[in-house]
């Protein structure tokens, strides 16, 4: 059972426009959430996290949105960058615990020049 | 500052062959390590965690073992490869023991089982 999901495995955005990542959970004792950035033949990169307390959390081009009720949670990349071509791994994760990082299966983001 | 390697970075074994991956963390000391393997179209699936020498945690049950001799060593292996073990093998390490603390991963092993 995929606890995180990326349903989009792929996203194609014309540079300087808008690029949103979606991931959906199911587990709602998660209240920790990443995203994490990965070049090919590369580890990932943490990006940007945040805490279900909030509802969003900026960091330069990078946001994201958390929608607690509906499970989900979005990445926005505003102007969008030929370098932010990369998989987006969504990940999360329950805080009051050791438990482990769930991560999504990723989506392929590919910034049009 | 914190540096991460693995070796080898591409690996062709056979099936039924034995596997080690070596992982070595600099710069830091009792990190926590983990080993994930990322399957093409997957995420990334952890298999194994170690918060001190000698302490291994498995997720997921398979053919594959994991070993911490040192403090900053990490090693996955296997008695006998299968081809479903095939897939980018990723270690990471963190300071602090839980999922909200930012992991950062080495450069990867590419495995083919043919």
């Amino acid at each position: 059972d995929q606890q995180v999901k990326q349903n989009s495995p792929s996203l194609s955005v014309q540079e300087g426009r808008i690029s949103i990542l979606n991931c959906d959970y199911t587990n709602s004792m998660f209240d920790y959430f990443l995203w994490y950035k990965k070049y090919p033949a590369e580890g990932p990169t943490f990006l940007i996290s945040i805490s279900s307390i909030k509802d969003k959390n900026e960091d330069g081009r990078f946001t994201v949105f958390l929608n607690k009720s509906a499970k989900h949670l979005s990445l926005h990349i505003v102007p969008s960058q030929p370098g932010d071509s990369a998989v987006y791994f969504c990940a999360a994760t329950m805080t009051d615990s050791n438990y482990q990082l769930i991560w999504g299966a990723g989506t392929k983001l590919i910034i049009k020049p | 500052s914190q540096t991460i390697h693995q070796w080898p970075a591409t690996l062709v074994q056979p099936v039924g062959s034995p596997l080690s991956l070596e992982c070595t963390v600099e710069g830091t000391s009792n990190p926590n390590l983990y080993w994930y393997r990322q399957a093409a179209g997957r995420g990334l699936q952890l298999l194994f965690y170690s918060v001190g020498i000698g302490q291994i945690s498995s997720e997921v049950p398979q053919n594959l073992s994991a070993s911490r001799p040192q403090d900053r060593q990490f090693i996955l292996s296997s008695k006998k490869l299968l081809l479903s073990d095939s897939g980018f093998y990723l270690c990471a390490w963190t300071l602090g023991q839980g999922g909200s603390d930012t992991q950062y991963f080495g450069p990867g092993t590419r495995l083919t089982v043919l």
